[in-house]
């Protein structure tokens, strides 16, 4: 049984650039979640989807961060425009009666 | 929102003792537990979680207590292994109300010494 997958797993960026991060949930899981990751912050929400609808947006990222869900095995994440601070490690997770699984992750850097 | 306060920051113990993570919580609707082990360049992978109903888990090495009243559960790692030096995250979620958000601890880095 196939988890959550990423792609792609690294990506480079100047800044100013759109790039658009991909996610596939576990087969049957009806929430899928993005989330950020940096040492400092730990895990900061940016989006949740329970059935492909938007349930929470993650407030302070609204404005460059748009997440979108068009079918329930796919959703992605674009950044427009990316910043330097954007640099971080992005996870995709989904879940099951409560249980979440995640993804690997793409690591981004913003020159 | 929920905040969810994870001490300590950094854990070292000797191989073979036992090592203890807390959390606590503030929202009393929360009633599910994840404790997530997160290894450098790898994704956080769940090793144990705890629901409501339930005071104390065990999985192997692993155990999970609740004490919902005080709102603070912990995981403890018995007969520590280097294999557990990582990050481990807690989380606390409200589950069945037809919607799930996850509060995460800011995480324990744990190094085992062999």
């Amino acid at each position: 049984d196939a988890g959550v997958t990423q792609t792609p797993r690294h990506e480079v960026a100047e800044k100013g650039q759109t790039i658009i991060l991909k996610c596939e949930p576990v087969s049957g899981h009806n929430d899928l979640f993005w989330y950020r990751q940096t040492k400092i912050q730990g895990l900061e929400l940016l989006s949740y989807f329970r059935s492909k609808s938007l349930m929470e947006d993650g407030g302070a990222f609204k404005d460059r961060f748009k997440a979108e869900m068009l079918n329930s095995s796919f959703s992605t994440l674009k950044i427009q425009p990316t910043e330097p601070k954007d640099s971080a490690v992005y996870l995709c997770a989904s879940s099951h009666n409560a249980e979440q699984f995640f993804g690997p992750g793409t690591r981004l850097t913003v020159l | 929102g929920e905040q969810v306060e994870q001490l300590p920051s950094i854990l070292r113990v000797q191989e073979g003792s036992s090592a203890s993570i807390n959390c606590s919580y503030e929202d009393s609707a929360s009633n599910y537990f994840p404790w997530y082990k997160q290894e450098p360049g790898e994704n956080p992978k769940l090793i144990i979680d705890i629901r409501s109903n339930m005071e104390r888990k065990q999985i192997q090495e692993l155990i999970v207590l609740l004490d919902k009243k005080a709102k603070r559960f912990s995981l403890h790692i018995t007969d520590t292994q280097p294999g557990d030096s990582a990050m481990y995250f807690c989380a606390a979620s409200v589950w069945g109300t037809g919607y799930q958000n996850f509060y995460f601890g800011k995480g324990t880095s744990l190094t085992v010494i062999p």
